[in-house]
């Protein structure tokens, strides 16, 4: 299976902050790469697919980056709403892996 | 609206099987697949598998295969999970979620874009 290791696994950020975590792939899963933000209590929502293609009704603060083994969730003027977890997710190989997140906090 | 609503919590102890039920409602129910993920409390999340509602074929993550059993009922818009032989650390929330697929510049890419409510599942004697 490919691993997805994400970095920081928590962070602390303010209201209007430009936040940046990463997804590394251990081998590479092209741009076959997507993000879901979630909420205590809650489903997760997907924000990204493709790397960088934002979904459907997601805020264009959101921006993704990145092909092969190494990719990057940007978060721009960082709002309340914001503050949850982050996963990404390979669709590269048949057999999806997910990585184990990043917290994003209120500083 | 698009909704999979699943089926309620359930207590089960070591050795027992659970079955999750997940009714998807909406959209037509044949023409995406139906993948299943898992989250223990305060985890990431665990791709299990997934099944195309159509044809009923199936992948099973490696660490799942010869425990997981993933069907669906055409005729209720409806997909199952049923997991064998638990342990403790099966104690997870299960998640039904759709897999769509979407078109980019030059290829297709999956995501998932639909999920379930989640389903308690506690392993305990």
């Amino acid at each position: 299976d490919i691993q997805m290791t994400q970095s920081p696994s928590s962070l602390s950020a303010s209201v209007g902050d430009i936040v940046t975590m990463t997804c590394q792939a251990s081998q590479s899963v092209r741009d076959y790469l997507s993000w879901y933000q979630q909420k205590p209590g809650e489903a997760p929502k997907l924000l990204i697919y493709g790397a960088s293609i934002l979904h459907s009704g997601v805020s264009s603060r959101f921006s993704g980056s990145g092909s092969g083994t190494h990719f990057t969730l940007t978060i721009n003027n960082l709002r309340p709403e914001d503050f949850a977890s982050y996963y990404c997710q390979q669709s590269y190989t048949t057999l999806w892996t997910f990585g184990q997140g990043t917290k994003v906090e209120i500083k | 609206q698009v909704q999979l609503i699943q089926s309620g919590a359930e207590v089960k102890r070591p050795g027992a099987s659970v079955k999750v039920s997940c009714k998807a409602s909406g959209y037509t129910f044949t023409n995406s697949d139906i993948t299943w993920v898992r989250q223990a409390s305060g985890q990431g999340f665990e791709w299990m598998g997934w099944m195309d509602p159509d044809n009923g074929d199936t992948r099973y993550a490696e660490k799942f295969q010869g425990r997981v059993t993933m069907t669906r009922d055409t005729s209720k818009s409806t997909a199952s999970m049923e997991l064998h032989s638990l342990t403790y650390e099966d104690t997870a929330v299960y998640f039904c979620a759709r897999r769509s697929r979407f078109r980019g510049n030059s290829d297709y890419y999956y995501g998932i874009d639909v999920w379930g409510q989640g389903t308690m599942v506690t392993v305990s004697s």
